[in-house]
């Protein structure tokens, strides 16, 4: 596709239930970066992947929080039991490179919004 | 934790007066970028100046970057309805080459 990719859209999920997130990147971007939002605040960085590698998982909130890449492509983050204080938006982005090189601009997905009832 | 912050948090203005946000970080940086979001979803980029520049024009757009003062102002002139948005700050640490981190954003409403 033309752009980032993100799905659902939207999930309601229970206490206690695992939700998969999906991120479809821009076809090439070698970086993928995964944020969370909640209401009215700024983003929260979580992990980012360049390649099929995530060198630095210290921005997951928890060890329920999981993510991966494969092929260098898609990227799922996974959140094991979740908890109401998990209900955000998750935004992922890539990149054509690491976002602190000089010329870079992250391309942004429409979120997925769950919420965690 | 968050690297940028804007200020002001909110700010309200009538059409076709200037609006003016500024960002203030804490680390080193490779560059600075604005971007903004409408209905808390995703974000779009609009400009990116590096740590080697002062001031960058985008059409209605005027970025510049202070690194002395680690700081950064968006200038919007001419406001229209439709740049009613959330305006967020991003730094690339320079130390750092694995994120880029966002402030908490200035809500932008720009009365017609």
């Amino acid at each position: 596709g033309a752009g980032v990719s993100q799905s659902p859209s939207n999930k309601v999920t229970e206490k206690g239930k695992d939700v998969e997130l999906r991120c479809d990147p821009i076809s090439g971007h070698t970086a993928l970066y995964w944020y969370r939002q909640s209401l009215g605040q700024g983003l929260e960085f979580l992990i980012y992947f360049q390649g099929n590698s995530a060198p630095d998982k210290s921005g997951l909130p928890s060890d329920r929080f999981s993510a991966e890449r494969t092929g260098g492509s898609v990227s799922t983050l996974t959140i094991q039991r979740t908890q109401q204080e998990d209900s955000a938006v998750y935004l992922c982005a890539s990149s054509p490179e690491l976002l602190s090189t000089m010329n870079t601009e992250a391309f942004f997905g429409q979120g997925t919004r769950l919420t965690v009832v | 934790s968050q690297q940028g912050e804007e200020d002001p948090q909110a700010l309200s203005i009538q059409e076709g007066e200037n609006a003016t946000m500024n960002c203030s970080y804490k680390t080193s940086i490779n560059n600075l970028q604005w971007y903004r979001q409408n209905s808390g979803r995703g974000l779009v980029h609009l400009i990116l100046i590096r740590s080697n520049e002062r001031e960058k024009h985008s059409g209605r757009l005027r970025v510049t970057l202070d690194t002395s003062k680690k700081s950064s102002s968006l200038l919007i002139t001419a406001s229209r309805a439709a740049d009613t948005a959330s305006y967020f700050c991003a730094t690339a640490d320079l130390y750092n080459n694995n994120d880029m981190r966002f402030g908490a954003g200035t809500r932008l409403t720009v009365k017609p």
